[in-house]
């Protein structure tokens, strides 16, 4: 398939245990974002890659979410000792986002997400 | 800054009428807009997407929204309810290129009634 892919699709952690949640998005895409959707919300924005540099994490609760994309595809979002509260839904993006000819790519495409139930 | 609202977190309609969902966007730059849906345990669907041009735009399932810049406005609609148009909806609005976070609005619960 040629969409964003993520794993797993459901983690459920106990409290107090680490996560790492995997992205894999569209060959060739510059931007990966990653979000989380808590129950009954609408996503929030919690950190922005272009291509592997992290250039906004200013949606990351706590130093305990840590995200990376190491060589500028694949991101994996950590989150260490988890908590109850950060149960929810976490969505990966991608975006192409490179103005050429003088069109800019402005759409996300959103993988399925990884639900996660800390208990 | 950036920010959505949606109003009405359930909206309720029978099959084959109007469907309305509001949405409401703020934005000190030029926005580009979209409206996604959401099926349970599924990923979000793209609908459609004003960026420039034609203020009305039409998506996929007979869904339109119209960007209505005097009122901060990008409505989504369809003439006709179908059952399986139940889901949650999601607008969504960004700055023009790709590199911006989406801020999304708090959803709207679609339910359809036979």
């Amino acid at each position: 398939g040629a969409g964003v892919s993520q794993s797993p699709r459901y983690k459920v952690a106990k409290r107090g245990q680490d996560v790492a949640l995997r992205c894999d998005p569209i060959s060739g895409h510059v931007s990966l974002f990653w979000y989380q959707q808590a129950l009954g919300q609408g996503p929030e924005f919690l950190t922005y890659f272009q291509n592997e540099a992290q250039l906004d994490k200013s949606g990351l609760p706590s130093d305990r979410f840590f995200a990376e994309r190491p060589e500028g595809s694949v991101s994996t979002l950590k989150i260490q000792r988890t908590q109850q509260e950060d149960s929810a839904v976490y969505l990966c993006a991608s975006s192409l986002a490179l103005a050429s000819g003088g069109i800019s790519y402005n759409e996300q495409f959103f993988g399925p997400g990884t639900r996660l139930t800390v208990l | 800054a950036q920010s959505v609202t949606q109003l009405g977190s359930h909206v309720s309609v029978s099959e084959g009428a109007l469907v309305l969902l509001r949405c409401n966007y703020s934005s000190s730059v030029p926005p580009y807009l979209f409206w996604y849906v959401q099926y349970p345990n599924q990923g979000l669907q793209l609908l459609l997407k004003y960026t420039t041009g034609a203020t009305l735009v039409k998506g996929i399932n007979g869904f339109e929204a119209e960007f209505k810049k005097s009122e901060t406005s990008f409505h989504l609609t369809k003439p006709s309810a179908h059952m399986s148009d139940a889901a949650e909806y999601f607008c969504a609005v960004t700055r023009g290129s790709g590199t911006y976070k989406y801020i999304f609005g708090t959803g709207t619960r679609l339910k359809v009634l036979a």
